[in-house]
């Protein structure tokens, strides 16, 4: 079946340095999700890529989808306090596709 | 509008009884997914459900465990005779479209077995 491979695991950064969080899936992708799950919360949904080689920008957070929509990557520039959290990718694959299979999630750390 | 209501939030068993998550998704969605998720670990798929229909049960163990998503009232995540291995948060998510559209999720029930 399809996988879904986050890494890394775990990331500790100093305030104000940059993070990113790469994906790869063992299948082609027809969309690629990102959510970010608060320690003791639940996943809240981040962004949708769709298109081959998408490149999306909120805020701080740059989101890619490869060429191959195989793998993705989020970037955290300058990371604060408030982006501590374990993020979260999750593919969709096919085209009558409703199952989204998720990363184990890289936790981030963020150390004032 | 409301999220997506799960309760309870917090549930403790002993070994054998039987636990029952309920799953109230935002207005309009009918698409209803559970999810596990161990500490320290990813999400993992259980079942896929539109009213009154199993659309993917893939994720669900073979044995014990039951979903439905009734045309009235909430969908419902049934575990029988519970083992301390099914102690896990149980995230509900829903949205308004298959195929892979954005999913709402609830704030999950933290289920011990003790």
């Amino acid at each position: 079946g399809q996988q879904v491979m986050q890494i890394p695991q775990y990331q500790h950064v100093q305030e104000g340095e940059d993070f990113t969080t790469y994906c790869n899936s063992s299948t082609t992708l027809s969309n690629i999700q990102w959510y970010k799950q608060r320690p003791g919360g639940h996943p809240v949904f981040l962004i949708q890529l769709v298109k081959s080689g998408e490149v999306k920008k909120q805020k701080r957070l740059t989101f890619q989808f490869g060429e191959a929509k195989k793998n993705s990557s989020l970037h955290i520039t300058a990371t604060q306090t408030t982006d501590v959290g374990t993020y979260f990718c999750a593919g969709a694959s096919g085209a009558g596709s409703y199952q989204l299979t998720f990363g184990k999630g890289t936790k981030l750390s963020v150390i004032p | 509008n409301a999220g997506v209501m799960q309760n309870p939030r917090h549930l403790v068993r002993r070994r054998g009884q039987e636990a029952r998550l309920r799953c109230s998704p935002m207005k309009g969605h009918s698409h209803v997914y559970w999810y596990r998720q161990l500490p320290e670990e990813g999400l993992k798929f259980m079942v896929y459900l539109q009213k009154e229909n199993i659309i993917d049960e893939s994720g669900m163990p073979k044995e014990r465990f039951s979903a439905e998503f009734p045309k009235e009232g909430p969908s419902i995540l049934r575990i029988q005779q519970v083992v301390r291995g099914d102690s896990a948060a149980y995230f509900c998510a829903s949205s308004p479209g298959a195929r892979g559209t954005e999913a709402f999720f609830g704030q999950g029930t933290r289920l011990t077995v003790v």
